[in-house]
């Protein structure tokens, strides 16, 4: 079965930082992968998603990610962050070729910025 | 445009009462439906899927059922709500795009259940 690794669990920035969370997950085949975000009080909304073609894809608010099929890896980055990106986030995968597009999620990063 | 709706949004049961959480999707027709559970500093744990009316996968044994009568309504049920039970309930939907695979799962705003 696949897995989804999320090394850091709380993360803690002060304004204007760069951020990197990390993502590593298990599946020999071909995925699909999303980072998805949930704001406090709010619905989880998809932040970015890898399909195929360029490994370096762009998301909401200026966020991105790298896909690096070698590390097996797709890391959530920002340049520099804001108060408002304090939220929860997840990585997620699918196998391409499933019809029943089970998701499977890593555990969740909790980002929180000090303005 | 597609949307998801899930009711209620807070509900409040006692130990050993009936359990009925609603999801129906607009927009889209035969789209795959799924139940996850979210609990804190654990991430989404999937409970139910579903990629047709009728046709139910559970991933994890558990007090709940799922059900799907219609194409676009998925309910999560308990005939007794044990306190464990206790949680945030997502729904969730997707569809499938030809060789593309899966499209990103679009989620409700979730039901916080609590058990007294």
């Amino acid at each position: 079965a696949q897995s989804v690794s999320q090394h850091n669990h709380h993360v803690i920035l002060s304004e204007a930082a760069s951020l990197e969370l990390g993502c590593n997950y298990s599946y020999g085949g071909t995925v699909n992968l999303f980072w998805y975000v949930q704001y406090p009080g709010q619905h989880l909304q998809l932040l970015l998603k890898y399909f195929s073609g360029d490994p370096l894809v762009k998301g909401i608010k200026g966020f991105e990610a790298e896909f690096i099929k070698s590390k097996f890896s797709f890391n959530l980055r920002k340049p520099s962050v804001q108060w408002s990106d304090t939220a929860e986030y997840f990585c997620a995968v699918v196998d391409r070729g499933s019809t029943l597009g089970r998701l499977y999620f890593g555990r969740g990063t909790q980002l929180t910025v000090w303005p | 445009s597609q949307t998801i709706h899930q009711w209620p949004a807070t509900l409040v049961q006692p130990v050993g009462s009936p359990l009925s959480l609603e999801c129906t999707v607009e927009g889209t027709s035969n789209p795959n439906l799924y139940w996850y559970r979210q609990a804190a500093g654990r991430g989404l744990q999937l409970l139910f899927y579903s990629v047709g009316i009728g046709q139910i996968s559970s991933e994890v044994p558990q007090n709940l059922s799922a059900s799907r009568p219609q194409d676009r309504q998925f309910i999560l049920s308990s005939k007794k709500l044990l306190l464990s039970d206790s949680g945030f309930y997502l729904c969730a939907w997707s569809v499938l795009r030809g060789q593309k695979g899966n499209q990103p799962q679009h989620f409700g705003d979730g039901t916080r259940l609590s058990i007294l």
